[in-house]
């Protein structure tokens, strides 16, 4: 089955621009999605699909795409964004559903 | 407003058969084009799929847990169910119910179960 990475750690200060990344072939075929957790918690899912938020998720968070690398950025980033950050898609060629590895975001 | 619950044991022997319900509120589980999921998350790691269950009835498992896994629903009571074999200290993680859409985005997650197999 397919994999996605994820850079274990990113780091960004208050109010500045962070950028998360995941990488893997499935994203030729499915758009990553991404869910944001804090500790003791259930992720929560932040974008889906090309560019989406659910209700209720703040537009400082945007998705894309370039190639097999789907990012997250994260604009102005605030210190409640603080969380571990994980990217998942559809496993191509399977029904499947796969998991980066997470991220830790650490704002400064 | 669609909610999970999941429930059961606490605590598993190694060995034994971990099982754990995920009971549905909201909404029926079988009316609609939904996957219905079981994923973990083992204490400072990261989270991995385990199986799907399509409210047609359709079934998927994670390759690497195939052979211990087994999903069910029961639209009666509206759950689904899961339940793992010959568990080890492996597999004591934070199991989480929850849906995903046909695209593959989870946006309905239970609040988690933590399950501890002990030696």
């Amino acid at each position: 089955s397919s994999e996605l990475t994820q850079d274990p750690s990113v780091s960004v200060a208050l109010g500045q621009t962070v950028r998360i990344t995941c990488q893997g072939d499935s994203l030729r075929s499915f758009y990553a999605n991404w869910y944001q957790q804090k500790p003791g918690q259930a992720p929560v899912l932040v974008i889906f699909g090309k560019n989406n938020r659910p209700s209720g998720i703040p537009d400082r968070f945007s998705g894309s795409i370039s190639g097999l690398t789907a990012s997250l950025t994260i604009t102005g980033a605030q210190a409640e964004d603080e969380a571990d950050y994980y990217c998942n898609s559809r496993d191509s060629g399977a029904n499947h559903l796969i998991f980066g590895r997470g991220t830790k975001l650490t704002v400064l | 407003q669609l909610q999970l619950r999941e429930s059961g044991p606490g605590l598993v022997k190694s060995s034994e058969t971990l099982s754990l319900t995920c009971s549905v509120s909201g909404g029926a589980i079988s009316s609609s084009t939904f996957y219905w999921d079981w994923i973990r998350q083992p204490p400072g790691k990261g989270l991995e799929w385990i199986a799907s269950i399509h409210s047609s009835g359709t079934t998927d498992y994670n390759p690497s847990l195939k052979s211990r896994v087994t999903i069910s629903m029961d639209t009666s009571k509206n759950q689904f169910s899961l339940k793992l074999t010959s568990v080890n200290a492996a597999d004591t993680a934070v199991f989480y119910c929850a849906r995903q859409s046909p695209l593959g985005e989870v946006l309905l997650w239970g609040q988690g179960t933590l399950v501890t197999v002990s030696s």
